[in-house]
């Protein structure tokens, strides 16, 4: 398995401004997604950050709003822009190793509230 | 897409009793169904997974069983303890064509009394 961390671990923002995550691993992966959980669901996909390219976007989920990076195989952010109050969620970060293809590992969560 | 129904919702077993979740999946070219368990404050953590080519597999307490044909999968938890309690999610995804790509089902809260 990998560790991940992310920070900030939360936070509280305010409608309209934006909040930039960030994902960091100890290891080099093969893959790097980004998911939201709202209050008391399960998880959504978001988008997966391609390294070095434009992340792929899951329907209903759009780059203006979600803007990610992933500039090297152990980093990535996700940027909510524009924030609103049903953009409080847990953002989190997961990521494929190279050594079991399959096996998906997440990171701690950003728990985000909006007011 | 795929679609992954998950059931039941909430769980209460006393401590010692086996807790069963159930989950269905709608997609028959999903191929990989990991189980995760979420405690409060915390990232998911994969506690077992199997892949379509096996019908069951088993670690210590915990194990899953698979039915192509019906296309659903299961969690076994034998021996409950209070540490068992927690949010439990499964998925399914389909490594081939998108790969790690996982659909969650809604979840179960499993509360394992003392």
């Amino acid at each position: 398995s990998a560790v991940i961390s992310q920070k900030p671990s939360r936070d509280i923002c305010q409608r309209g401004t934006s909040l930039t995550i960030q994902c960091q691993v100890d290891s080099q992966v093969t893959m790097m997604f980004w998911y939201r959980q709202q209050p008391g669901q399960s998880l959504t996909l978001i988008a997966t950050a391609n390294q070095g390219s434009e992340a792929t976007y899951e329907s209903g989920f759009v780059i203006d709003k979600f803007p990610i990076s992933r500039p090297n195989l152990t980093f990535s952010t996700l940027t909510v822009s524009n924030m609103s109050p049903e953009d409080s969620s847990i953002y989190l970060c997961s990521v494929v190793t190279g050594g079991n293809p399959y096996e998906q590992y997440f990171g701690p969560g950003t728990r985000l509230t909006v007011t | 897409g795929e679609n992954v129904e998950q059931h039941p919702s909430t769980l209460s077993v006393q401590e010692g009793d086996s807790a069963v979740i159930k989950c269905t999946y709608s997609d028959s070219a999903s191929n990989y169904f990991p189980w995760y368990k979420q405690e409060l404050g915390k990232g998911p953590q994969l506690i077992i997974d199997i892949r379509s080519n096996v019908g069951e597999k088993k670690d210590q307490r915990i194990a899953v069983t698979l039915n192509k044909t019906a296309k659903h999968f299961s969690l076994h938890i034998t021996e409950t303890q209070p540490e068992d309690s927690a949010v439990y999610f499964c998925a399914a995804s389909n490594a081939g064509t998108s790969y790690g790509k996982l659909t969650f089902g809604q979840g179960t809260i499993l509360t394992v009394h003392p």
